[in-house]
């Protein structure tokens, strides 16, 4: 079955910047996702890329995919308080009749002022 | 704009009570998702549907049932919830069902207490 690991806790104090690291198993995967859970609140889409792309920028964000070793990060520049949340990577495969998206177990980012 | 809402955000309810988690979208959306997450774990799939189909996951304790009674609602039903249920319940939407680039839009979740 699919398997997505991250670590659980990232602290970083604001301006510096951070990186959220992720590995997965499914080599069928086809895209990969980065979502922003803040407290008591939903999950939000922040960014994707699809499994054929080795780099995506947007604003502050920057996802690497090293395909070969099955391992996805976001990094976030100049990182801000309100960056503080848990970050869950996620995959999902392009298979008819189905959403498969399997999530990781979240970093918690924590941003020292 | 709240797209995805869900209600109540807080529920409490007492072992073996039946409850009912509601979730509704302003998206027009085909697909809606049920997730259960555990503290300090990744949100897991329990079924979706896709229209008025009914996906249910393999793993998903019989315990749990999903109405859809049209395209703007969804309920979760717990029949006879265990103190093992308590969790944030995410509801979430998408357009299609493929994962091809569909984004999944996410409520803000309701927490079940289970005393």
């Amino acid at each position: 079955g699919e398997d997505v690991e991250q670590s659980l806790f990232l602290s970083v104090r604001e301006g510096d910047s951070s990186v959220i690291n992720c590995t997965y198993t499914d080599s069928s995967s086809t895209y990969l996702y980065w979502y922003k859970q803040e407290p008591g609140a939903g999950l939000q889409l922040l960014t994707y890329i699809f499994s054929n792309m080795d780099m995506k920028q947007d604003q502050r964000l920057t996802v690497l995919l090293n395909k070969k070793d099955k391992h996805l990060s976001l990094r976030i520049a100049d990182t801000q308080t309100g960056d503080s949340a848990i970050y869950f990577c996620a995959e999902s495969t392009d298979q008819t009749g189905a959403n498969n998206l399997f999530f990781g177990t979240g970093t918690r980012l924590t941003v020292i002022p | 704009d709240a797209m995805v809402i869900q209600n109540p955000r807080y529920q409490v309810t007492q072992f073996g009570k039946p409850v009912t988690l509601s979730c509704s979208q302003t998206l027009n959306h085909n697909v809606m998702y049920w997730y259960q997450q555990k503290s300090s774990q990744a949100p897991k799939l329990l079924f979706h549907y896709y229209d008025k189909d009914f996906n249910n996951e393999a793993d998903t304790p019989d315990n749990f049932q999903s109405r859809r009674p049209n395209t703007s609602f969804c309920f979760l039903d717990i029949r006879s919830p265990g103190l093992g249920d308590a969790a944030m319940y995410l509801c979430a939407t998408s357009r299609v069902r493929s994962g091809l680039k569909d984004t999944q839009y996410f409520g803000p979740g309701t927490r079940l207490t289970v005393l």
